[in-house]
Formats: C-alpha cells, structure tokens, sequence
C-alpha cells in the first residue's frame, strides 16, 4: 500500500513532441504528490507538486493531471525541448508528521533534437 | 548560499571498511534525510531527522547510523562495509511547519557515489 508505480521506465520523444509519464497509488491517506527532475550527477530537483484536491496543475511547459478516484497522477511536458532530458520520479506524500516521500523507479526520457 | 553539500563526491571502500558520508545545508532546515539510489530501484529512505537530536529509520536503515548534533549537519555512517551497500547516496532538507498548504520541497544534495569492492 506504500508503493507508488511508476512508467514507463523509459521513453524517447522527438523534439516538441509531449511526453507522458504516469503514476499510480494505492494508499488514499496520501495527500502531496510532488515530481521530481534529475540530470545526470545531480541531486533530484522539484519541477512541480499537486495536491488531491485539484485536477491540474500548469507550470510552464509542465503539467500535471490528477485522478483522485483512479489514484493516478501524470507529468506532461509540452513541446519538449532537448534539455528536458532527464530522469523524471514522481512521488506521494502520507499525511503525517514526518512527510516521508515515497518516490517512484524514475523514467529516463531523452528528447532527440 | 550553498544549500546541501556532500562530501565525498566519490568514493571506493573494501568490505569491512568504515566510513562518514558527511552532509551539511546552511538554509536551517529543520528536517533532514538520507536515501540511497539503485539503477531502476528509485530512491529509498535510510534515515531521517526532525530537528537537532532526533532521528528515526526509514525503510532501509540496516547497515547504517545517524546523528544529529546541529541543525547544520547529518552525517550517514557505514560501520561495516558491504557489497550490497554500494549506491548513490542523497541527503535532502526541508523546512517544516504545521500548515501543509504551504509545504516546502526537499532539496537535495547532488550525491556521493559509494562502490564496495
């Protein structure tokens, strides 16, 4: 119940093109599902973060859209560009006092210019 | 303003070794973490603090310990070296407060690459 799946585990996108990675849960109790971005030898980066009680969020070129009752959650990046190359993790946040992320396995995208 | 800094970088251990992953944040962050990153595996919590003094496990805390003297520092020790331990390892800090409506990321080191041979 603590895990949180993540796909694909890779994807390659031609420039401009939209990437769509996905995420599902299965513990309702979770109420914070930030996304991560991490370029090679870096530490991960926050790109954007939802809570259950709106659908979508838009921040810049990035999207998130949320399903409460499908327990789902995806990042769309829109016209992709090469330097969004990365590996993107999503992650869920319980309600408690320590606010210990679950993170996903990661997706690798690579953008080809 | 540096944010989290690791040291080393990199390293190489032989099993059995000891070794301090040293983390430091100069944005007096109240909460602390330790994860260890496997290819294809995500991030995996080892152990987390809450302030100066306090730390519990996270899901994967066999092999290592903590400490958290200051608000500054909180460093991860391996006391006997395994295979199995070889990853990359981040710490991360937050600020914390009570109202979740303004929650504020983890910011996360950009690692220490740990090989056990």
């Amino acid at each position: 119940q603590q895990q949180v799946k993540q796909s694909p585990q890779s994807l390659i996108v031609q420039k401009g093109g939209i990437p769509i990675i996905n995420c599902a849960y299965e513990n309702t109790a979770f109420d914070y599902f930030p996304w991560y971005q991490q370029f090679p030898g870096k530490g991960p980066a926050l790109l954007i973060a939802i809570r259950p009680d709106v659908s979508e969020k838009k921040e810049g070129r990035f999207t998130i859209s949320f399903n409460k009752s499908a327990k789902q959650f995806s990042l769309h990046i829109m016209d992709s560009q090469p330097g969004d190359s990365a590996t993107y993790f999503c992650a869920a946040s319980p309600p408690s006092g320590t606010y210990k992320y679950i993170f996903g396995t990661g997706t690798r995208l690579k953008v080809l210019a | 303003n540096a944010g989290v800094t690791q040291t080393p970088k990199f390293r190489i251990l032989k099993i059995g070794q000891s070794m301090t992953l040293q983390c430091t944040q100069d944005m007096n962050h109240n909460y602390m973490y330790w994860y260890r990153q496997d290819p294809g595996m995500g991030l995996k919590l080892i152990y987390y603090s809450v302030g100066a003094g306090i730390t519990d496990k996270g899901e994967v805390p066999n092999g290592y310990n903590v400490s958290r003297s200051t608000t500054e520092d909180f460093p991860l020790r391996l006391e006997l070296a395994a295979p199995s331990q070889t990853s990359v390892y981040f710490c991360a800090s937050q600020i914390r407060n009570r109202n979740r409506d303004r929650e504020q990321p983890q910011h996360f080191g950009d690692g220490t690459r740990l090989s056990i041979l």
